[in-house]
């Protein structure tokens, strides 16, 4: 069964330091997605992209927060500049339509961020 | 706005026993639903979902939920629990004024005692 798939699996990055979370969604997947889960919290949007732009954006993803699918097979979510704050699991997803056309969101194993 | 609501944050059941585990929905016009499991130190797992139909929705290793929208709610459930269905469980919506996100509850931790 396809897989949407992250790396890396966890990382840990001093407080200031630029992160970027890989992504391969799903092969015929059209729409792209982050959320995150802080520890013991609720999974949180964060940004949906089609035909690459963002469709959508949390008040979350601030001007620290950037996604780029460089080619044809990643997705891409770079933190310019971590905060303690920012520690978390991040989770990237893919769905080949939209929610409304009753399409199911996929999600990938996460990608642990601590930042010290 | 659109929201989900898990009344509980743990459920425990024997094996073998039925288990429910509840959601209830504040949504305008049609609610899409779904369940998301996520096992230890794994991601989102997608269960079912419910787009419309039959109210009751059969999903992955056996469980099913039912919509009810008289109580606003989409109840997960499983006739018989395994220790292998202990995890965090997730309730979601779409979000009506987009189409392409949805949103989470704030999950019910499963655990099945042996």
């Amino acid at each position: 069964e396809p897989e949407v798939t992250q790396t890396p699996s966890h990382q840990v990055t001093q407080m200031g330091q630029e992160v970027i979370l890989r992504c391969v969604p799903i092969s015929n997947h059209l729409y792209f997605y982050w959320y995150r889960q802080i520890l013991g919290q609720k999974v949180e949007f964060l940004v949906s992209f089609y035909n690459n732009e963002i469709s959508e954006k949390s008040e979350i993803f601030d001007d620290q927060f950037s996604v780029e699918r460089p080619d044809g097979s990643n997705f891409t979510l770079k933190i310019r500049s971590t905060k303690l704050e920012d520690s978390a699991m991040y989770f990237c997803a893919s769905s080949d339509g939209q929610i409304n056309s009753g399409n199911t969101i996929y999600f990938g194993e996460g990608s642990w961020l601590t930042v010290v | 706005a659109q929201s989900v609501a898990q009344p509980e944050d743990q459920v425990n059941v024997a094996e073998g026993n039925p288990l429910t585990v509840k959601c209830t929905y504040s949504v305008s016009g049609n609610p899409y639903l779904f369940w998301y499991v996520q096992y230890p130190n794994r991601g989102l797992q997608f269960l079912l979902k419910y787009i419309t139909g039959d109210n009751l929705v059969k999903g992955s290793y056996g469980f099913e939920a039912e919509f009810n929208k008289s109580q606003t709610s989409f109840h997960l459930k499983k006739p018989s629990a395994l220790v292998s269905d202990s995890a965090l469980y997730f309730c979601a919506v779409r979000d009506i004024n987009r189409d392409d996100k949805i949103i989470f509850g704030k999950g019910t931790r499963l655990h099945i005692l042996p």
